[in-house]
């Protein structure tokens, strides 16, 4: 139980277009998820919270217009990667709560984005 | 401040030998949880371990052992007879009660068994 998906896997994309990356949990209800973003080489910085029909909250230095996440069902979480620039390309990692005061975190497997 | 510290960059081990990888975390909070997972070149975390605050008991599973210990806020990892597997990178991360359970990551110990 208590698995995560994310699609695509990995997904390349031109200068200045959208990209969206779905996060998906499959055998339970997700009030809270998490996005992640990890360069090579370096650990997992948490960009943003999202609670299931309510505006995500980023973190400090994250751009809300350029990373549109919505969280509009208990099993599904979008980010949306706006006008992507190559300094945009990294692993990008959700993670799936069960309740709002668990400790548990579960991770989906990444999303790897790639701007040329 | 950095929460959690893995000031162990990279190691690399010969198969076979034993290595531990150091994580020293800080936190006011009373009530807490310590994990380590390994994330393998796929990118893909894999949860190993999750400790709570109040058990300060040891665990072994397998060849892993960890060793917590709130007097020095550390939550060190052991893998013994390594193997060329066990390569990836290790992070290990807190979870405060009083923040939202919300995680914080270590910078990670990259890990390299030579066979």
């Amino acid at each position: 139980g208590a698995v995560v998906s994310q699609h695509p896997s990995w997904v390349i994309c031109k200068s200045g277009t959208s990209v969206k990356i779905e996060c998906r949990s499959l055998d339970f209800q997700a009030t809270t998820m998490f996005w992640y973003r990890q360069f090579p080489k370096q650990s997992l910085m948490l960009m943003a919270t999202s609670n299931e029909g309510s505006k995500a909250t980023y973190e400090q230095g994250v751009e809300k217009d350029k990373f549109l996440i919505n969280h509009a069902s208990l099993t599904l979480s979008t980010l949306t990667v706006t006008s992507a620039h190559p300094e945009d390309s990294s692993f990008y990692i959700c993670s799936a709560r069960r309740g709002a005061l668990s400790y548990e975190q579960y991770f989906g497997p990444g999303t790897r984005l790639t701007v040329t | 401040a950095q929460k959690v510290t893995q000031a162990q960059t990279e190691i690399s081990v010969v198969e076979k030998e034993d290595v531990t990888l150091d994580c020293v975390y800080e936190t006011r909070d009373t009530t807490y949880y310590l994990f380590w997972y390994k994330q393998p070149p796929s990118g893909e975390l894999v949860f190993l371990i999750r400790r709570n605050s109040f058990d300060e008991q040891n665990e072994i599973s397998g060849r892993y052992s960890w060793n917590f210990q709130k007097s020095t806020s550390s939550f060190n990892f052991t893998i013994t007879a390594s193997q060329v597997v066990d390569s990836a990178v290790y992070f290990c991360a807190l979870s405060e009660v009083n923040t939202g359970n919300q995680f914080y990551f270590g910078t990670g110990t990259s890990l390299t068994v030579i066979p």
